[in-house]
């Protein structure tokens, strides 16, 4: 079956310093990969995607890169903000149902 | 515009009985998911419709668990003599269409299910 491992957290980092949440996947069929962001006290919503290998998806400074070859979406960001903690999750659709979640990685960002 | 609407946001109730929770989906959207996120995991998928049918039910747990979508937009899960164990934040999602894995999922805030 299909699944996503990420980063294990937390995650704590000062103020403009470079950010990457690993996820890497494994799918049955052609996935299309997403990050999802969920800040304090709000709902789920969609950072960025992918839908095929090599393409990259971004947002808000954000960026992931679609790697087939090593089954992986990282998350990066080169200069985060303290706007930017809230837990992260890593998701993948091989149809066009449901989505398969990693168990998310929450980042602290520091002043 | 409106988003995913959810209510209630929390429910406390005791083992064994039955509970609803309402789902209101952005408006237009064909296609409507149900998940279900425990502390410290990810959303876990249950049921997934498109219209008024479901297309997926693979993820419902067991037979206390249906959903329903009678008239294609507001949906209602349903959970039949709840255990402790299905305490976790019930999140419904809306998309536009559902026919592309593509296809962005919007998500709503969620109801908080506690089962003493």
């Amino acid at each position: 079956g299909n699944s996503v491992t990420q980063m294990e957290g937390p995650v704590t980092l000062s103020e403009e310093a470079f950010l990457t949440i690993n996820c890497t996947y494994t799918a049955t069929g052609y996935p299309s990969l997403f990050w999802y962001v969920q800040y304090p006290g709000e709902g789920l919503q969609l950072l960025l995607k992918a839908t095929k290998a090599d393409d990259k998806g971004s947002n808000k400074g954000f960026e992931a890169t679609y790697r087939k070859e090593t089954t992986s979406f990282h998350l990066e960001k080169g200069s985060v903000q303290v706007s930017d903690s809230a837990v992260y999750f890593c998701a993948l659709r091989t149809n066009a149902g449901k989505s398969t979640f990693g168990d998310g990685t929450t980042l602290t960002v520091k002043p | 515009g409106a988003g995913v609407s959810q209510t209630p946001s929390n429910k406390v109730t005791e083992k064994g009985k039955y509970v609803e929770l309402r789902c209101d989906p952005i408006s237009g959207h064909t296609a409507l998911y149900w998940y279900r996120q425990s502390l410290g995991q990810g959303p876990e998928f249950l049921i997934y419709f498109q219209g008024t049918g479901a297309a997926d039910d693979s993820g419902l747990p067991n037979d206390r668990f249906f959903a329903v979508r009678p008239e294609g937009s507001v949906s209602t899960l349903k959970i039949q003599r709840t255990e402790r164990g299905d305490s976790a934040v019930y999140l419904c999602a809306s998309s536009p269409g559902g026919s592309s894995t593509a296809d962005t999922q919007y998500f709503g805030p969620g109801t908080r299910l506690t089962v003493l």
